[in-house]
């Protein structure tokens, strides 16, 4: 069974400040999407990473693909209210697959 | 339009019943799932369907039976529901099985009393 574990599991934080989530794992993945989920709602995508290595950037949210496909990041740069939320790594195997992590829950408070 | 719709939003029910949750999604998607999110906020996979057939299925009690009569349509039958069913069910659908953006319903929040 592949296992996700995100880091922070719970995370509250200031408006402006700064902020990273990891999700960690021993097994390779082919690809990695990070959802965001909010209350009495279905998780919503907001990125798939598939190389090695990759970052991509979503306006203030960045996020990176470890070299191994084992790890990802994403970082929240001058969090606002609004960014609060489940926030949920979802990792693919080759067969389709998919595990998702443990969730971290972040609150930014004004 | 409600992209990936499930009804009912909310079930409460007694131990013993039994019960279905229904999916529906309008993206003209090939594949669809079934996820228990439990209490904790932890997602998990049940089953998998692409084209109408069976193509992942967890190590889920055979009490949970999916059934899908079209691509369009998911729906999950419970029988003999326990407390331990108690969580929220959420339905997703997605272009194909390989790591494809999910599009997820609103989710069913099942109380077994």
């Amino acid at each position: 069974t592949q296992l996700l574990e995100q880091s922070p599991q719970f995370l509250s934080i200031q408006e402006g400040e700064n902020l990273t989530v990891y999700c960690n794992s021993s097994s390779v993945f082919s690809s990695l999407q990070w959802y965001r989920q909010e209350p009495g709602e279905g998780p919503v995508l907001l990125v798939t990473v598939v190389t090695g290595g990759e970052v991509k950037k979503l306006k203030r949210l960045t996020f990176q693909f470890g070299d191994a496909r084992k790890d990802s990041s994403l970082h929240i740069t001058a969090a606002q209210p609004g960014d609060t939320g489940l926030y949920l790594c979802a990792g693919y195997s080759n067969a389709g697959k998919s595990t998702f992590g443990d969730g971290t829950t972040l609150t930014v408070k004004p | 339009d409600t992209a990936v719709s499930q009804t009912p939003k909310y079930l409460v029910t007694q131990m013993g019943n039994d019960k279905s949750i229904k999916c529906e999604q309008n993206l003209g998607h090939d594949t669809m799932y079934w996820y228990k999110q439990d209490s904790k906020k932890f997602l998990k996979i049940m089953f998998s369907y692409n084209n109408k057939e069976l193509i992942i299925n967890e190590t889920v009690p055979n009490r949970f039976s999916p059934k899908s009569p079209d691509k369009a349509h998911l729906n999950l039958h419970i029988n003999s529901l326990e407390l331990g069913d108690s969580a929220v069910y959420f339905c997703a659908s997605s272009l194909a099985l390989l790591g494809t953006e999910a599009f997820f319903g609103q989710g069913t929040r099942l109380t077994v009393v």
